[in-house]
């Protein structure tokens, strides 16, 4: 599985769009894109995933590249809720064992 | 539909004793994953177990560490003896194969070596 490479911390202001960044530059073709976010005291929550096409759900936007070298998690609207530990993982197959890395710290600020 | 049961939620122990933590993981999920979070850092990966099988164990301690899964369901991973390097947050987690992929966390035990 590609290697992620991810911004130690970020702010952002409440109600503001986070826009989280995920280097993936050796990222195969048929590898896809995950995102977990870890809240203080919690287990690790998914959030998204995605192949080549953006994607959207009730929690987040998955923007990826046309190259899939990099993508971009959007929490559209952040609250303070959102203050956590986002991970963005690179997978062969969906299948494959999760490894984690050291994330990007996301503080939303009042 | 239950999430992942994790217990205990705490325990404190002194180095050199033993201790177990139990995992029930959603019903059906045939894949089942003990992770150690150490402060600080993101979880490590201890083992994974397909039904009552052991996929991946490469980053279990074995002298000291141990799991099971003997029925492919519940799971037990136990310290023994316990270093003070072991404190740290013990997630279980489970997944249904060819699903999404998602992972779903319990709610972890921490576990405190003095």
């Amino acid at each position: 599985d590609a290697k992620t490479t991810q911004p130690p911390s970020m702010d952002c202001a409440e109600g503001r769009a986070a826009n989280l960044p995920c280097n993936h530059s050796t990222i195969s073709g048929n590898e896809y894109v995950y995102w977990y976010r870890q809240i203080h005291s919690q287990g690790p929550q998914y959030i998204i995933h995605g192949l080549k096409n953006n994607e959207t759900n009730e929690m987040a936007s998955l923007i990826i590249t046309e190259d899939r070298k990099s993508s971009t998690l959007i929490l559209p609207h952040a609250t303070l809720r959102d203050t956590a530990v986002y991970y963005c993982i690179a997978l062969m197959n969906r299948d494959d064992k999760i490894i984690f890395g050291k994330g990007t710290r996301l503080h939303i600020l009042p | 539909e239950a999430g992942v049961a994790q217990s205990p939620r705490y325990k404190i122990i002194e180095k050199r004793q033993s201790v177990a933590f139990w995992c029930n993981p959603i019903s059906g999920h045939a894949t089942l994953y003990w992770y150690q979070q150490i402060l600080g850092q993101g979880p490590k990966l201890l083992i994974q177990f397909q039904n009552n099988g052991v996929v991946d164990d490469s980053q279990l301690p074995k002298d000291r560490f141990s799991a099971e899964r003997l029925k492919g369901v519940d799971s037990t991973l136990k310290i023994q003896p316990a270093k003070l390097e072991d404190s740290a947050v013990y997630l279980c987690a489970s997944r249904n194969t060819g699903g999404t992929g998602e992972l779903f966390f319990g709610e972890g035990s921490r576990l405190t070596v003095l």
